[in-house]
């Protein structure tokens, strides 16, 4: 298996632009979270999916950041509009709860640049 | 409510000795418990976990943890460490009784390892 796919690797751009981020999990696995890191804030759980619903969006920081799965291998993290405090790593990781598993397994992440 | 803590921000080890980086945890029922580990601009990699059984857990890289439940602690461990182990070590943790949030894991924030030849 790939392992978790995120794009775009790195992503520059405007303050008050939309940005989009985009993850695909690995397959068979029924949960899918989005995480963002800072060195200010560590590592910050912003939302989570299982089975396509999201679960828990108590993490989003405002009503401009929004969400989707709209299937099982696909899930987007938006942006609008996009501010400088935004700048940070946006991780996706998936995971799988049967057999006992419960580890979760990391995209390689986007480093998002807002100027 | 879960929670996680990693007293240290980070812990310095001379190459070869022993390392130990810290975690402690709260959940109200029996915790699941797991280490990460991030290299420099690297998503964050499964090391091991704690569900039950043996409280020794060895995963990757030579490195193994001791799940204490009177101690409420799960301290990653590796008999001799190695310069290429410099990393950020994450530690987290979920309530294996809790019916909701299944999948979610609680993350601490973290603790620098640096390694010094």
């Amino acid at each position: 298996d790939a392992g978790v796919i995120q794009s775009p690797r790195h992503e520059v751009t405007e303050m008050g632009q939309e940005v989009t981020l985009r993850c695909k999990p690995i397959s068979g696995h029924d949960y899918l979270f989005w995480y963002r890191q800072t060195m200010m804030r560590g590592l910050e759980l912003l939302i989570y999916f299982n089975n396509n619903v999201p679960i828990d969006d108590s993490g989003m920081p405002e009503d401009r950041f929004s969400a989707k799965m709209p299937n099982a291998s696909f899930s987007t993290l938006k942006i609008q509009p996009s501010e400088p405090r935004d700048s940070a790593v946006y991780f996706c990781a998936s995971s799988w709860l049967g057999a006992g598993r419960n580890e979760q397994f990391f995209g390689p992440g986007t480093r998002l640049t807002v100027l | 409510a879960q929670s996680v803590a990693q007293p240290e921000d980070q812990v310095n080890v001379a190459e070869g000795n022993p390392l130990t980086v810290k975690c402690t945890y709260s959940v109200s029922g029996n915790p699941y418990l797991f280490w990460y580990v991030q290299y420099p601009n690297r998503g964050l990699q499964f090391l091991l976990k704690y569900i039950t059984g043996d409280n020794l857990v060895k995963g990757s890289y030579g490195f193994e943890a001791e799940f204490n439940k009177s101690q409420t602690s799960f301290h990653l461990k590796k008999p001799s460490a190695l310069v290429s182990d410099s990393a950020l070590y994450f530690c987290a943790v979920r309530d294996g009784d809790y019916g909701g949030s299944q999948g979610n894991l609680i993350f601490g924030k973290g603790t620098k390892l640096s390694v010094k030849p």
